[in-house]
């Protein structure tokens, strides 16, 4: 079973410039997730995707960052315009609940984002 | 609000002994999960615990869950080096909104 798959795997801009990450989860979860993971820190949630409908996106900051998951399967999340705040690690995240894994996630190996 | 506390933040520990990383959480929850994340590296699932007593173990690690006292361990027996990673716990709440945090991490050295 092929894993989530994340694009790009690093990317390095400069303040003010726009970026965008993409996400492909694994097949057949309904659920997907973006993170922001900041070093040394736990990974914080930006969005949630039930299908195409956004759960919780209480965390994104709006006036800069976007994201949709159009037809209910691979997602982009947009940084537009970026601030250095911003550089981290983005994950993307899928699960399927189920009885006996309850929402485990299964993670994508992420974009590691450098804002200069 | 939810919230999902680890302790210790940092632990650094010799090959061959025994520790316990604790996960605490503020709300009512019967659903916790232990991750791995190796340095630079994504975060890979090890444990769910679905259920008041459930314990789970693989290998040298056991993980359980007491949802009364809102307390999840990571039990580590007889560290090898192989166990230095980051460990997180998350635990999702249906409770109003539906939510899934992850604790604070616990970053793990084991010396050889």
């Amino acid at each position: 079973e092929a894993g989530v798959a994340q694009s790009p795997r690093y990317k390095i801009i400069e303040k003010r410039q726009s970026v965008a990450f993409w996400c492909n989860p694994i097949s057949g979860h309904a659920t997907l997730y973006w993170y922001q993971q900041i070093l040394g820190q736990g990974p914080k949630l930006l969005i949630q995707f039930q299908n195409n409908g956004v759960v919780d996106d209480s965390q994104l900051p709006k006036d800069r960052f976007s994201a949709e998951r159009l037809k209910g399967v691979d997602s982009t999340l947009k940084i537009q315009p970026a601030k250095l705040e911003d550089s981290a690690v983005y994950l993307c995240a899928s699960s399927s609940a189920t009885w006996t894994s309850g929402d485990t996630q299964y993670f994508g190996p992420g974009t590691r984002l450098t804002v200069l | 609000e939810l919230k999902v506390e680890q302790n210790p933040l940092f632990l650094s520990m010799q090959e061959g002994k025994n520790y316990t990383i604790y996960c605490n959480y503020s709300t009512t929850s019967d659903r916790l999960y232990w991750y791995r994340q190796d340095p630079g590296k994504s975060l890979e699932s090890l444990f769910v615990l679905l259920s008041n007593g459930a314990v789970k173990q693989e290998g040298r690690l056991m993980a359980s869950l007491d949802t009364k006292a809102r307390l999840s361990t990571l039990h580590i027996t007889a560290a090898v080096h192989d166990l230095s990673a980051t460990y997180f716990c998350a635990v999702d709440s249906t409770s109003g909104t539906y939510k899934y945090i992850f604790g604070t991490g616990t970053r793990l050295k084991v010396l050889a």
